[in-house]
């Protein structure tokens, strides 16, 4: 089965700073790739996703770009501020595109005022 | 408004009592799974549901049974639960069955077993 590797585990910045969060996956055949934000007490809710058509994808602060050669993926945060403060998770498919994702095992996002 | 509706949010009981978490959606939803979140580990998928009557063991299975008797309800039933089922549990559904679908999650179950 398909294996994501997720770093790192916790990650506090500035407000105003950059965060970064990359996955790394194992199944070459893999081409959806989206990220999920856990606030606290709330179920995980989807912000970006990535195909693998696509190099890079944009959405105001936050951005995703993919590495199908060298198997990653990375969410970038611009300008971050404390409501980004959460748990994030990346995902792939299961199989190279089986009926479900295989989720990482989360960032703690700590963004200090 | 579109959601995945879970109950309980809260749950304590004790070893060997059977107990049913509930889950609903009214966004006509094919695809329904359940996962379980605990420190380090991240989601693991435990049950999914392609479709009604149609269910399938994820990562986790053991220990849990699921069943699709109607479109929009999902229940994760524990028959005898032990303490290493103490876990964040959440419900998700989905458009359709394809990977690429976004996936909407309840608000989670807290579970204690002790």
């Amino acid at each position: 089965g398909e294996n994501v590797e997720q770093h790192p585990s916790t990650l506090s910045v500035q407000e105003g700073d950059s965060a970064v969060i990359k996955c790394t996956y194992s199944d070459s055949a893999s081409n959806y790739f989206p990220w999920y934000k856990q606030e606290l007490g709330k179920g995980p809710q989807l912000i970006i996703d990535i195909r693998s058509n696509v190099g890079e994808k944009k959405d105001q602060r936050i951005a995703v770009t993919l590495n199908k050669t060298a198997k990653h993926f990375s969410l970038h945060i611009t300008e971050t501020q404390p409501e980004d403060s959460a748990v994030y998770f990346c995902a792939v498919p299961s199989q190279g595109g089986s009926e479900k994702l295989v989720f990482g095992k989360g960032t703690k996002l700590t963004v200090n005022p | 408004e579109a959601q995945v509706t879970q109950n309980p949010r809260y749950l304590i009981t004790v070893t060997g009592k059977k107990l049913t978490v509930t889950c609903s959606q009214n966004m006509n939803h094919e695809y329904m799974s359940w996962y379980r979140q605990d420190p380090g580990l991240g989601l693991r998928q435990i049950y999914y549901s392609m479709n009604v009557e149609v269910t399938d063991k994820g990562d986790v299975p053991e220990g849990y049974k699921v069943s699709r008797k109607e479109k929009r309800n999902f229940p994760l039933i524990l028959e005898s639960p032990s303490p290493n089922q103490t876990s964040l549990y959440f419900c998700a559904s989905s458009l359709s069955i394809r990977v690429d679908t976004e996936a909407f999650f309840g608000q989670g179950t807290r579970l204690t077993v002790v």
